[in-house]
């Protein structure tokens, strides 16, 4: 069964450091999707991205966070200089259409730790 | 903005019992809802998803859930809890472009 895939699954950091984490969505997907849980708190949303663009993104994800997708499989999320506050576990998702009704496919996430 | 309200952060029951967790979701004309499941170091993965179909909406690992329209609710049930069901639930609605989730309630099964 097709999944979504992320890297790595844990990744310690200095605070100011910058870090990138690494997702690659299901191949035939066009809508990518960044999300975060801060421990404890919600799942929150991030970004979307389709046709190599951002096209929606909440308040959280200001000028120290980017996504890119550098290649036709990896979808990433840069963020420039951590903070403490941005450790959490990030969640990568991808669907086929941006339909109300389609579901999203998320990947095992990637637990982040500024220190 | 859309809110989604899961009304118990934590649910215990025992082994062979049922299971119960609440779900409201934002007054919507057709809304999209969604139940997902975290275990421990995975992902998140969908249990069943509501789409103004039939309103009782079947999943998978024998859940299921019923939508209330009068009630704005989205409860997720199973008739007989089993240990491998202890994990994080969430209840998501869908937006214009992203999910909006719940704060999730963490289901502990007791033998």
């Amino acid at each position: 069964e097709p999944e979504v895939t992320q890297t790595p699954s844990h990744q310690v950091t200095q605070m100011g450091q910058e870090v990138i984490l690494r997702c690659v969505p299901i191949s035939n997907h066009l809508y990518f999707y960044w999300y975060r849980q801060i421990l404890g708190q919600k799942v929150e949303f991030l970004v979307s991205f389709y046709n190599n663009e951002i096209s929606e993104k909440s308040e959280i994800f200001d000028d120290q966070f980017s996504v890119e997708r550098p290649d036709g499989s990896n979808f990433t999320l840069k963020i420039r200089s951590t903070k403490l506050e941005d450790s959490a576990m990030y969640f990568c998702a991808s669907r086929a259409a941006e339909r109300l009704n389609t579901e999203a496919f998320f990947g095992q996430g990637t637990r982040l730790t500024v220190v | 903005a859309q809110s989604v309200t899961q009304l118990d952060s934590h649910v215990s029951v025992s082994e062979g019992t049922p299971v119960l967790l609440r779900c409201n979701y934002s007054s919507s004309y057709s809304p999209s809802l969604f139940w997902y499941v975290q275990h421990p170091n995975k992902g998140l993965q969908l249990l069943l998803k509501y789409t103004s179909a039939a309103t009782l909406v079947k999943g998978i690992n024998g859940f299921e859930a019923e939508f209330k329209k009068s009630e704005t609710s989205f409860h997720l049930t199973k008739p007989s809890a089993h240990m491998s069901d202890a994990a994080e639930y969430f209840c998501a609605q869908g937006g214009r472009r992203a999910l909006t989730f719940g704060s999730g309630t963490r289901l502990q099964v007791q033998p």
